[in-house]
């Protein structure tokens, strides 16, 4: 069975950093690449970044370029989301969906997010 | 910034059929975007439906259908039951980005 477990969820002040990680189980981690998705209270979902199953391609949403840095452990089946300058907008409930598809130097192919986790709450607030 | 467009919210009695869009501010959505449909209900992680435009999940039910319709990804569901009650999300692929949709809230009355 599939299991994407998220952790690290917390209360942290503006400009703070928080690290996110998603327990996988139940597949080979390392075929597959991953993703972020957040969804902020009472709004809809919003795509955070992708990093391939090799790491050889990492993409990011424009809203938190250059302050999140996802990253993988295929040893260990983690999924990683480094959250530094943290803003109150940055609040959300962040899930890691797992991607059937793949990427080449040229285009990524076949997008399909299977698997999701259950979520891990992460609030920015003084 | 590319805009990807849902109707905000949908009715429809049990036993109808109802069809959710998925439009992109770039222009026709095509295979290429390989759209994706999820299913949410309160307090739930998303569920997927769809994936590649048309391709079901082994999970979902055979009520629901994925096409792409006047320019549009197009999620059906015929013969709708109670339990489709939900909020729906369409995702697309844009090269170095992938894009929600804002969401439908579909009404079973």
């Amino acid at each position: 069975e599939v299991q994407l477990v998220e952790s690290g969820g917390g209360l942290v002040k503006p400009g703070g950093s928080l690290r996110l990680s998603c327990a996988a189980s139940g597949f080979t981690f390392s075929d597959y690449s991953m993703n972020w998705v957040r969804q902020a209270p009472g709004k809809g979902l919003e795509w955070v970044s992708s990093i391939t199953s090799s790491s050889n391609y990492i993409y990011y949403a424009d809203s938190v370029k250059g302050r999140f840095t996802i990253s993988r452990d295929n040893a260990q089946n983690s999924l990683y989301l480094e959250m530094n300058s943290l803003r109150a907008e940055d609040t959300a409930v962040y899930y890691c969906a797992r991607d059937r598809g793949y990427c080449s130097s040229i285009s990524c192919y076949g997008i399909d997010f299977d698997y999701w986790g259950q979520g891990s709450l992460v609030t920015v607030s003084s | 910034q590319t805009v990807v467009t849902q109707e905000p919210s949908l009715t429809v009695s049990p036993g109808g059929t109802v069809t959710l869009t998925c439009a992109s501010s770039t222009g026709a959505v095509t295979s290429g975007y390989y759209p994706n449909w999820f299913q949410q209900k309160p307090g739930q992680a998303p569920k997927a439906l769809i994936y590649s435009t048309s391709n079901k999940h082994s999970w979902t039910p055979a009520r629901f259908s994925g096409s792409l319709l006047g320019g549009k990804a197009a999620l059906t569901l015929s013969g709708v039951q109670p339990e489709d009650e939900a909020d729906y999300y369409c995702l697309l692929y844009y090269g170095d980005a992938l894009v929600f949709g804002g969401g439908t809230k579909l009404t079973v009355l």
